[in-house]
């Protein structure tokens, strides 16, 4: 069964420094998809960054990115110069195809805070 | 477009009653499923209908049930509440579950049980 590690459940940062969030996974598959989302106080989750585990490059959105090491299963989110705003919980997420559909596994969430 | 809508915002309840929850996607999504969030224990995926067609399920006893109309806005239905069932219950959608594309989630419900 595929599994989805966060290690970290709670992290601080100071605004304007860079903070990596970590994340494994657990599978056979080698055709599959990663996730960051983030889901801030009391408001929606959104897609943070995606990546295709076929593309080596890694993924970039701005000031996040991502260090996606396939042979270790390693998916870490890297959020750099930290806004107030990145204040969330992160979740990874691992999606593959199953009997004709993709279903999603989420990690169990990093809870992050940003201090002024 | 509008987002995934998700009805009531807060529940409160007590041991033993049911509950019925209520998600509507963004038009034209016509995927939707449901998670179950607490802390510690993430996001646990509950079920997805498509078409009305329940596709997949996950690891709930069967006190835990949905259904899909045909335009695409969801129900979720929980009887005999338990005390372990407080929990955030987030709804997604996306336009075609057959495609790696992302969900849309929805504000959730969040379930107090007393």
């Amino acid at each position: 069964a595929q599994t989805v590690t966060q290690s970290q459940p709670e992290m601080s940062v100071q605004e304007a420094e860079t903070v990596t969030l970590s994340c494994t996974y657990d599978t056979s598959e080698s055709n599959y998809y990663l996730f960051w989302y983030k889901q801030p106080p009391s408001r929606q989750m959104i897609l943070v960054i995606r990546q295709e585990a076929y593309k080596q490059q890694n993924a970039t959105e701005n000031r996040f990115s991502v260090n996606f090491q396939k042979a270790a299963k390693s998916f870490s989110l890297k959020i750099s110069d930290s806004q107030l705003g990145d204040t969330a919980m992160y979740f990874c997420a691992f999606m593959k195809r199953t009997s004709g559909t993709y279903k999603y596994i989420f990690g169990t969430g990093t809870r992050l805070k940003v201090l002024a | 477009k509008a987002g995934v809508t998700q009805t009531p915002r807060y529940l409160i309840k007590t041991r033993g009653q049911q509950v019925t929850l209520s998600c509507s996607p963004i038009s034209g999504h016509r995927s939707v499923s449901w998670y179950q969030q607490t802390p510690g224990q993430g996001l646990q995926f509950l079920f997805e209908y498509f078409s009305e067609t329940q596709r997949n399920k996950g690891n709930f006893p069967g006190r835990f049930s949905g259904r899909q109309f045909s335009n695409s806005r969801s129900e979720m239905n929980v009887s005999t509440l338990e005390l372990g069932d407080s929990a955030l219950y987030l709804c997604a959608s996306s336009s075609e579950p057959d495609t790696p594309r992302p969900q849309h989630f929805g504000d959730g419900t969040r379930l107090s049980i007393l």
